[in-house]
């Protein structure tokens, strides 16, 4: 079963810019969420998608944007880009229709993240 | 608000040695625990992950336990090897919600 892709693994992109990034789930599985990743704030959430709804969303700002398809597949979109965007950005996704109360219910599984440099 | 604390922060030991892990989080009222691995520059790799109805999970010499009422979980790694040099990162998620509270990590180095 192929796990979740990431695409563009590497981006160089300039301040106020704007950039697409897309997520993968396992097949199967109907949840996604975004992360970013940065040295001095480590892993923050920042949406989360089931069924083509956002459910949760972090503490961003609406430069932050995202949304999800019928397939499971998703996109998050960062619009007039900032230096302090320049993270590694991580989606997950989990089957949420598992066997509930079993040992491995809501496992998260990580895709290998896509690399943003905004200069 | 969920924070998740970490401790240590980096952690070095010969290879040979069995080791503890330490996450603490603030709000009892789990969902579950996740435990995960990074490699430099690359994703999250699951290892455990216990239901906040258990008490320990093991995946060879992997066994992460879960104390709900006091707010911890410890990640024991039996006979560590260079291999298993990593950042490890435990992470909550509380009911209704899939959003994963991540700690800071721990950096850990095992030397041959």
């Amino acid at each position: 079963k192929a796990g979740v892709t990431q695409t563009p693994r590497y981006l160089i992109k300039t301040r106020g810019q704007q950039v697409t990034l897309s997520c993968s789930p396992i097949s199967g599985h109907r949840s996604v969420s975004w992360y970013q990743q940065t040295p001095g704030q480590g892993l923050q959430f920042l949406f989360e998608y089931f069924s083509e709804t956002q459910r949760n969303k972090g503490n961003f700002p609406g430069r932050f944007s995202g949304r999800q398809f019928s397939n499971s597949r998703s996109e998050m979109n960062v619009s007039t880009l900032e230096l302090g965007d320049s993270a590694l950005y991580l989606c997950a996704s989990s089957s949420m229709g598992g066997l509930a109360g079993g040992p491995r219910y809501n496992e998260q599984f990580f895709g290998p993240g896509t690399r943003l440099t905004v200069l | 608000k969920q924070e998740v604390t970490q401790i240590p922060a980096a952690l070095s030991v010969p290879e040979g040695e069995n080791l503890v892990l330490n996450c603490s989080f603030t709000d009892s009222a789990i969902y579950n625990l996740q435990w995960f691995r990074q490699d430099p520059g690359k994703g999250l790799t699951s290892l455990l992950l216990i239901q906040s109805s258990q008490r320990e999970q093991t995946s060879g010499r992997l066994n992460a336990s879960l104390d709900k009422s006091s707010g911890r979980s410890t990640l024991y790694i039996a006979a560590s090897q260079p291999g298993d040099s990593a950042t490890y990162l435990c992470a909550v998620v509380q009911g209704g919600s899939e959003k994963l509270v991540f700690g800071k990590g721990t950096k850990l180095t095992v030397n041959p």
